[in-house]
């Protein structure tokens, strides 16, 4: 069976660092780009950005750029988002997802982790 | 950046009924539009990608038409468990969400 599987919620403080997870099984993880989605409480739905963990190629949506950094390790088919110092506003719940049924199309998603960043 | 736009934001309907959601693309995006259900407390599940094409497992009462800016999804007869949040997302130039439609008794 194909699965993200995420690690579990976090509180941390303003300032804190971060990094959560996102363990795929069931399909090749080096061959399919895997992106990261950002959902604030009560908001929509942003993409945050992808990475290809057969050669880490890595892309960013512009506001997100520098603010968290995309990661992975194929030999143990995880991929990471990585904060080096929290804010409030990055209080949310973030999804990451693969494109298995057609390119670009991103059908399979874990079932999310939730950050609160709160003093 | 490619802006998506949905309307309406809050759609409130029978079951049974038939339901049009709209999206609009301030660019040309050809046909790499997917549509999203989501429902509280859950992840987002792919419902039609290629614009019309269904995806694996989605019910045939949920339909997806148009190309380069505009573009629908529509319910043919809503069941209960069709309430929930649908977005629109383009892929054509890079992914960018619609802010959403909230379908709703």
């Amino acid at each position: 069976e194909v699965q993200l599987v995420q690690s579990g919620a976090e509180v941390k403080k303003p300032g804190e660092s971060l990094k959560i997870s996102c363990k795929a099984s069931g399909f090749s993880f080096s061959s399919y780009w895997l992106g990261w989605v950002r959902q604030m409480p009560g908001k929509g739905l942003e993409w945050m950005g992808i990475i290809y963990p057969g050669d880490s190629d890595t892309r960013y949506t512009p506001s997100f750029q520098g603010q968290v950094t995309i990661s992975a390790d194929k030999s143990i088919f995880t991929a990471y988002l990585h904060w080096n110092s929290l804010q409030a506003s990055d209080t949310a719940m973030y999804y990451c997802a693969i494109p298995k049924v057609a390119p670009d199309a991103f059908d399979i998603w874990g079932r999310g982790t939730m950050v609160t960043v709160s003093s | 950046e490619i802006v998506m736009t949905q309307s309406p934001a809050t759609l409130s309907v029978s079951p049974g009924d038939r339901a049009t959601l709209s999206c609009r693309a301030s660019q040309n995006v050809s046909s790499k539009l997917a549509w999203f259900q989501q429902k509280p407390g859950q992840a987002p599940r792919l419902l039609i990608y290629g614009a019309s094409t269904r995806a694996t497992g989605i019910p045939v009462r949920f339909s997806g038409s148009g190309s380069a800016t505009e573009f629908a999804l529509t319910i043919s007869s809503l069941q209960s468990e069709d309430f929930a949040v649908y977005y629109c997302q383009q892929y054509n130039n890079w992914w960018t969400f619609g802010q959403g439609t909230k379908v709703e008794i």
